[in-house]
């Protein structure tokens, strides 16, 4: 069990835009800042937000992060086939000093 | 452009110890900038943090993984490596080494490089 929860799936046509949850608690998102990844079939996750909202160089801004209070969203907008992917939120839990993820979100892009 | 590189046995017998190894290339583990960590990722299941270093030695582990963890760094060799002991089935996983983002307190930041991953089957 995830100290983080996100919903298993979620679907989308191309071109749409999707959201994807990860609840917390104060002991993690309310008080840290959320990180987002985006792991494609059979390759390492790559880092597509941090510190909340903000992309790394090369990230489009079809992708986006915000928070409030002791919930993360990642928005994804313009929707493509090459978005499929399972999409994981990770932050830091002060109450356990250790790094936690969510238990990924699986996109598919219909 | 910094690349990180797991290496070490595909398969470990059960109760043995799991050794890995991440070797950092592009840039230097002696940055006083970043720790340094291991994720694993279960056949079809999620990520799971193993645990994190710096490069003095100072170190973060999964409280569920702490008693059997120990993760070292070798700044002469710019590379980390992962120990963990008394494995079963449940240990087999792809385990990918990261960077974390620069940090600034006492707490550790997101993962922005990371190793292509290495996939341990634990057998007999």
């Amino acid at each position: 069990q995830s100290v983080l929860t996100q919903a298993p799936s979620v679907s989308a046509a191309p071109g749409q835009k999707v959201t994807i949850s990860c609840s917390g608690s104060s002991s993690n998102i309310g008080n840290n800042y959320v990180s987002w990844y985006q792991q494609l079939p059979g390759t390492a996750p790559k880092l597509l937000i941090y510190e909340n909202n903000k992309r790394p160089s090369g990230i489009p801004d079809r992708f986006s992060g915000s928070k409030s209070g002791t919930s993360a969203t990642l928005g994804i907008t313009g929707l493509q086939t090459g978005d499929e992917a399972d999409y994981y939120c990770g932050t830091w839990d002060s109450s356990l000093s250790a790094w936690v993820f969510g238990g990924g979100t699986k996109l598919t892009v219909l | 452009q910094l690349q990180l590189q797991e290496s070490g046995p595909g398969l470990v017998k059960p109760w043995e110890t799991l050794s890995l190894t991440c070797t950092v290339s592009g840039g230097s583990i002696s940055s006083n900038t970043y720790y340094w960590g291991w994720i694993r990722q279960p056949p079809g299941k999620g990520l799971e943090w193993i645990g994190s270093i710096y490069y003095s030695g100072s170190t973060y582990y999964n409280p569920s993984l702490k008693s059997r963890v120990t993760i070292s760094v070798d700044t002469s060799k710019n590379r980390f490596s992962l120990k963990l002991s008394s494995v079963t089935a449940a240990d087999t996983a792809v385990y990918y080494c990261a960077r974390h983002g620069p940090v600034y307190g006492d707490y550790l930041d997101h993962f922005d490089y990371w190793g292509q991953g290495t996939p341990v089957t634990v057998s007999s």
